[in-house]
């Protein structure tokens, strides 16, 4: 069976602080993809970004970076020196090709305090 | 601006009533996913299609149905609502029928049952 893990449920940081969002899956699939998703308080989802699991370099996007362990079955994203904007709820999700559909984490809300 | 579309953005009806929600994937994408979201429940799967076709089914009840037109432009039909079909209605595209392929979401439908 296929499951992601997002045990933060809400984080609160202050402004410029860095912070990092924790994501662990579990899937006997040696073929599978990473993703992670944004919802700020508008509703929208916004992709941010997707990962095989033949690619464990680190990706780094911006203030942005995510960091694929499969030793740890991790996906972690942290975010540098946030900002106000970056307030939303992120949520990690997991796809292999046996499973039809997306699994999702429970989604971890993200507070920049000013 | 994922490029998918959703109509309404709002809709507020009683229960027992049926609507109708619509979504216009982004240009070029084949397949169409749709999910609620509600708060004690996190995103469901609901059902997808792919190039007319129903490719894989979730948590879908049976009052609710979807389908896909020519144009791939899908709708997704709500009856007999409850209250607690209250929720966010989102819907996704992406390029193939495989749920690997990157999911870019529309800005969702909040539906609102009296």
């Amino acid at each position: 069976a296929q499951k992601v893990t997002q045990a933060q449920t809400e984080i609160s940081v202050v402004e410029k602080e860095d912070v990092t969002l924790d994501c662990v899956y579990e899937t006997r699939d040696t073929t599978y993809y990473l993703f992670w998703y944004k919802q700020p308080p508008s509703g929208e989802l916004v992709f941010l970004i997707r990962r095989n699991s033949f690619d464990e370099q680190n990706e780094i996007s911006g203030r942005y970076s995510w960091n694929f362990q499969k030793s740890t079955s991790s996906f972690n994203f942290t975010i540098t020196a946030s900002q106000v904007v970056d307030s939303a709820v992120y949520f990690c999700a997991l796809s292999v090709g046996s499973n039809y559909q997306l699994i999702w984490g429970a989604g971890t809300k993200l507070i920049i305090k000013p | 601006d994922s490029g998918v579309t959703q109509t309404p953005k709002h809709l507020i009806t009683a229960t027992g009533q049926r609507v109708t929600l619509r979504c216009s994937p982004r240009s070029g994408d084949l397949s169409v996913y749709w999910y609620q979201q509600s708060l004690d429940q996190g995103l469901q799967f609901l059902i997808q299609y792919y190039n007319g076709e129903e490719r894989a089914k979730g948590n879908i009840l049976e009052r609710f149905s979807a389908q896909q037109f020519p144009d791939l432009h899908s709708e997704l039909n709500l009856s007999s609502l409850e209250l607690g079909d209250s929720a966010l209605y989102f819907c996704a595209s992406s390029a193939g029928q495989v749920p690997t392929d990157t999911q870019y979401f529309g800005p969702g439908t909040r539906l609102t049952v009296l």
